[in-house]
């Protein structure tokens, strides 16, 4: 059974601050990994996909990597802003998304 | 294209009543998926759709949840006799139907059982 894991639940940091979030998986038989943005009471926003044969992808301050083999991604985000304070969980995708708890993300001005 | 549209917002129902969830996907998608997201964790998968087919379902989903989609268009959630544990935000999403199609949430529809 795939399980998903983020560290850490949640995460304070200043403005302007790069900060890295963590993602872990147990099955490396995987699709693709997606990184979404939930804000309070909203549904999700799809960020990145990373396919299984892909390495990275980058959208904007936002850079997310795929190592396969040892279950593990990480969600770079650059210079961050108070905008950027949301939930952000990290699902993989075998024959169903399966999400982690998120990390619950405040950026202070 | 209006993306994932779900109805109600809300709703409040008593212990016992049943309840029926619409969602509306991006028009074109072929899959459908719904998940279930308690206070402070990530969605849980439900069930899917294929078109009209719906192709899995989770051991979460008990004999009183029920959803269709016919027509391989809008799909309903329909939870009978509802239960204070089945109080949650109920999400629909929807992709092109590749397996590296990115998911499209909607706003979903938080239940609240009294």
């Amino acid at each position: 059974k795939q399980e998903v894991t983020q560290i850490p639940a949640a995460l304070s940091v200043p403005e302007g601050e790069n900060l890295v979030l963590n993602c872990s998986f147990t099955d490396s038989a995987i699709y693709n990994l997606q990184w979404f943005r939930q804000d309070p009471g909203k549904g999700l926003t799809s960020l990145l996909l990373i396919q299984s044969s892909q390495r990275e992808q980058t959208s904007g301050r936002l850079n997310a990597s795929l190592d396969k083999s040892s279950g593990r991604s990480t969600l770079y985000i650059a210079a961050s802003q108070p905008g950027d304070s949301a939930t952000y969980l990290c699902a993989v995708e075998s024959q169903k998304l399966v999400f982690g708890q998120g990390t619950r993300l405040t950026i202070n001005p | 294209d209006t993306g994932v549209s779900q109805d109600p917002r809300h709703k409040i129902t008593k212990r016992g009543q049943n309840v029926t969830f619409r969602c509306d996907p991006i028009s074109e998608h072929n899959r459908l998926y719904w998940y279930r997201q308690t206070l402070g964790q990530g969605p849980e998968f439900l069930t899917y759709f294929q078109n009209e087919a719906q192709l899995e379902k989770s051991r979460l989903l008990s004999d009183r949840f029920s959803a269709e989609r016919p027509k391989g268009s809008f799909s309903t959630l329909e939870i009978q006799r509802t239960e204070q544990g089945d109080s949650a935000m109920y999400l629909c999403a929807s992709s092109a139907g590749s397996y590296n199609s990115p998911l499209h949430f909607g706003n979903g529809t938080r239940l609240t059982v009294t």
